[in-house]
């Protein structure tokens, strides 16, 4: 069954420091993959999303994912944190069609939180 | 272009009263979600609407449902509302529907339903 995980519901870094959040899945098809930001009382954002083009995808505010088929991973990136950085990100994933079947799975989100 | 748009934004309503909350999609968009989102339970799919028809729908009980109409627009109908029924709905469009959607989500800021 097609799921995702995100490791840590809360994460902290300094302003300066390297962002990682940490997404896996589960798919028995070639994913589609996303990751989306929710500031407080808001929507969620579009940050990113892999369709089987580069492994390598680069979004918006400076993030960046990985896609690792070996290691079944996706993982957020940002070099440098900046306080605005400061939401809660979702990882999702969308089977590449299975005769039609809705299937787009929200992993439970991770909190960053920016240090001054 | 306009976004997705959400209204009301905030809701008090009383137990056992019903609510209905509405969605006008993204320009162009034919299909339509809305997600409850709880901090103890996350991000919760409730349906999804493509074309004025309900494709896919979550484990939610038969209080909460849904209508699409021929402009796209959607509403969502809670009735006999429960104290638990509080949350923040999320509605979301897309381009496309059923399994391998490319193209991610537009997500709404929300309607904060509060049930006392």
């Amino acid at each position: 069954a097609q799921s995702v995980t995100q490791l840590g519901s809360h994460v902290s870094v300094s302003e300066g420091a390297l962002v990682l959040l940490r997404c896996n899945y589960s798919s028995s098809v070639p994913p589609y993959l996303f990751w989306y930001v929710q500031y407080p009382n808001q929507g969620l954002q579009l940050l990113l999303k892999y369709t089987s083009a580069a492994t390598l995808v680069k979004g918006i505010n400076g993030f960046e994912a990985e896609f690792k088929k070996s290691e079944t991973s996706f993982h957020l990136t940002k070099p440098s944190a900046h306080m605005s950085d400061a939401a809660e990100y979702f990882c999702a994933v969308s089977d590449s069609g299975t005769s039609g079947t809705y299937k787009y799975i929200f992993g439970t989100g991770t909190r960053l939180k920016v240090l001054a | 272009k306009a976004g997705v748009t959400q209204t009301p934004r905030y809701l008090i309503k009383t137990r056992g009263q019903q609510v209905t909350l509405s969605c006008s999609p993204i320009s162009g968009h034919r299909s339509v979600s809305w997600y409850q989102q709880t901090p103890g339970q996350g991000l919760q799919f409730l349906f999804e609407y493509f074309s004025e028809t309900q494709r896919n729908k979550g484990n939610f009980p038969g209080r909460f449902s849904g209508r699409q109409f021929s402009n796209s627009r959607s509403e969502m109908n809670v009735s006999t509302l429960e104290l638990g029924d509080s949350a923040l709905y999320l509605c979301a469009s897309s381009l496309v529907t059923g399994g391998g959607n490319p193209y991610g989500y537009t997500f709404g800021s929300g309607t904060r339903l509060t049930v006392v």
